[in-house]
């Protein structure tokens, strides 16, 4: 089984500042996809970013961008501009080719961005 | 559309009692699943199935069980609820796109139960 995990379970970030979330994965597959998830208190999931681990392209979605280290099987998060908005869970999930759609959820980092 | 849609969105059991969490789509997802959430622990991948009539255990079935009868509805029953099943369960769908692998995850907006 894969597993995620998140080495930091709350951090806190000045708004406009830019503050970066870890996430490690362990896996033998060769090829699987690794998306950060965003959960405000409203509980509903939101799909930040999305990598594919056959890219070596790091994704990048206008404030958030990743940094993939495949050899070091290191996903990490980076928000630049930290707004208010951006307080919320976030977790770290894995996804192997062929699963059902079957996501590995990391236990997650609660982030507060402070004025 | 109305999206993934859960009921109910609270609900209290006592101990022994069975019970349907009901989890609808309407965008004619191939793939649907169910998590639950419980603090300090992410999600954990309970069942999932890939069509109608094909289901499969995640992480931690113990206690659930699911059928997949048509495209649109994939419930999760509690056979005999148990205070170690309180938890916020969410259910998830998506569908594969050409020849992708991969495609974006529509969660539901959870359901909350306490089992007493």
């Amino acid at each position: 089984a894969q597993t995620v995990t998140q080495s930091q379970p709350e951090m806190s970030v000045q708004e406009a500042e830019t503050v970066t979330l870890s996430c490690t994965y362990d896996t033998s597959e060769s090829n699987y996809y690794l998306f950060w998830y965003k959960q405000p208190p409203s509980r509903q999931m939101i799909l930040v970013i999305r990598q594919e681990a056959y890219k070596q392209q790091n994704a990048t979605e206008n404030r958030f961008s990743v940094n993939f280290q495949k050899a070091a099987k290191s996903f990490s998060l980076k928000i630049s501009d930290s707004q208010l908005g951006d307080t919320a869970m976030y977790f770290c999930a894995f996804m192997k080719e062929n699963s059902g759609y079957a996501l590995n959820f990391g236990k997650g980092t609660s982030l507060l961005v402070t004025p | 559309n109305a999206g993934v849609t859960q009921t109910p969105k609270f609900q209290v059991l006592k101990t022994g009692q069975s019970m349907t969490l009901q989890c609808a789509q309407d965008m004619n997802h191939e793939y649907m699943s169910w998590y639950r959430q419980d603090p300090g622990m992410g999600l954990r991948l309970i069942h999932y199935s890939v069509g109608a009539g094909i289901t499969d255990q995640g992480e931690v079935p113990n206690g659930y069980n699911v059928s997949r009868s048509t495209t649109e509805d994939f419930p999760l029953r509690l056979l005999s609820a148990a205070p170690s099943q309180t938890s916020v369960y969410f259910c998830a769908s998506s569908y594969r796109l050409g020849l992708a692998d991969y495609n974006e995850q529509f969660f539901g907006p959870g359901t909350r139960l306490t089992v007493l």
